[in-house]
Order: C-alpha cells, then structure tokens, then sequence
C-alpha cells in the first residue's frame, strides 16, 4: 500500500549541479503537487499539475520546473541548485475534491 | 487571495491538560479547512477535514464563518499528541491547498 513514493530520501549537491526529485502515485489520482517545507515557513506550493499534460505554477516556482510524466509520476527538477534551494521537498497527490496524500519527503541540502 | 494564519509556533503543554490550537483564515468564497499533522521526521497525515465533522485521535475542529476560524481542541492532551500541525485552506476549483506555517505542540508528562 504504497500511496505516494519519492526517491531519493536525502541528497546532498553543491551549488550549480542539477537534479530530479521523482514523485510516483499508485491511487490513480489526477492532481499531483510539489511543495517545499522550510522552518517557520509552512509548507509551500512550488508547482501543482490538475491532471496528466497540465503543469501551473505554485506560490514559488523560480529556479524549478516540472514534469508530469503520467498520470502516475510528477518530476520536480532543480537546473542549477542554490543554497536557498535546502530544504525538504513533499511531494502529494489527490483526487479532485478529496484530500491530498503526502509522500515520505526528500531532504535536500545544497552546499 | 487566500491566507491561513497559525499565531502560535510553539504551543506545550502537561499530560491531561486541553490543547487549543488556533488558526484563522482569510477567504472570499466558501472555504474548505483542513488540519494535517506531522509526527517527527515522517510524512504529513490528514487529521481532520471540517466536511466531515468527525473526530480523530480525540482532536475536534468546528469552522466558524464568523470568526473565520478552524481552531483545533482536544480535552485531554496525551504525550503522544506532540507534533507539528498545520492548518490548510481550499477554496476554488484547482483544488491547491494554501497551508498555514505550524504549530509545534509539545506535551510534556
């Protein structure tokens, strides 16, 4: 019963170097999110996909894009990672007017 | 433009005592509330959805349109209960939820 998978769960990069974060869902849901969690933040919505070939920009999108691959998958990727870019990374998914699944997280840190 | 505000980052209380934890929202339209708990270092988890009127855990939630707020209250906090909670909003059609920036409840024995 997997829900919702990211890979990888930590990673560490230096400033400059590019990276996927890969976000899988097993409940057929259409929408699928991406949100970064910083301290004293909240979570905030980086990119969100309504359904499968639709991609719209969240409350901070700059220095990410997105791709929704399938109706399953929904890549975030970093082009050129910056410091303020550490943070942890949620990735969700939900089923038009339900709730959103979260997935584990990936701790991401940029040296 | 929707906002959800937590005033408290930090809440602790003692073993038995009740546990309110605040958050007020701003919205022009029919709003839909929601509280998401996050044990230490694991993954959000849906608490409570004001839909539903249920509740979980122990913890209860009304919306009061008036006030607008969705505060969060349980009777008899347990140790167990230490974790950060957030308060989310959803309003319009896109389904995004708009989250509130925690409150770390601590209970301590």
């Amino acid at each position: 019963n997997a829900g919702v998978t990211q890979t990888p769960k930590f990673q560490v990069l230096k400033t400059g170097q590019s990276m996927t974060l890969q976000c899988a869902q097993d409940m057929n849901h259409n929408s699928m999110y991406w949100y970064r969690q910083d301290p004293g933040m909240g979570l905030r919505l980086i990119y969100y996909s309504a359904s499968e070939g639709t991609t719209d920009k969240g409350e901070v999108p700059n220095g990410y894009n997105v791709s929704r691959l399938n109706k399953r998958e929904f890549s975030l990727r970093l082009e050129s990672a910056a410091p303020s870019q550490t943070s942890v990374y949620f990735c969700a998914s939900s089923e038009q007017d339900q709730p959103q699944h979260f997935g584990d997280g990936t701790r991401l840190s940029i040296l | 433009a929707q906002r959800v505000t937590q005033p408290e980052k930090l809440l602790s209380v003692f073993k038995g005592a009740p546990v309110e934890l605040k958050c007020n929202y701003s919205y022009s339209g029919s709003p839909e509330l929601f509280w998401y708990v996050q044990y230490s270092r694991q993954r959000l988890q849906l608490l409570l959805r004001h839909i539903s009127r249920e509740s979980i855990k122990g913890f209860t939630a009304d919306l009061n349109k008036g006030e607008t707020s969705f505060h969060l209250k349980k009777p008899f906090a347990q140790e167990e209960d230490s974790a950060m909670y957030y308060c989310a909003l959803r309003g319009g059609s896109n389904y995004k939820l708009t989250f509130g920036k925690g409150t770390l409840l601590t209970v301590n024995p």
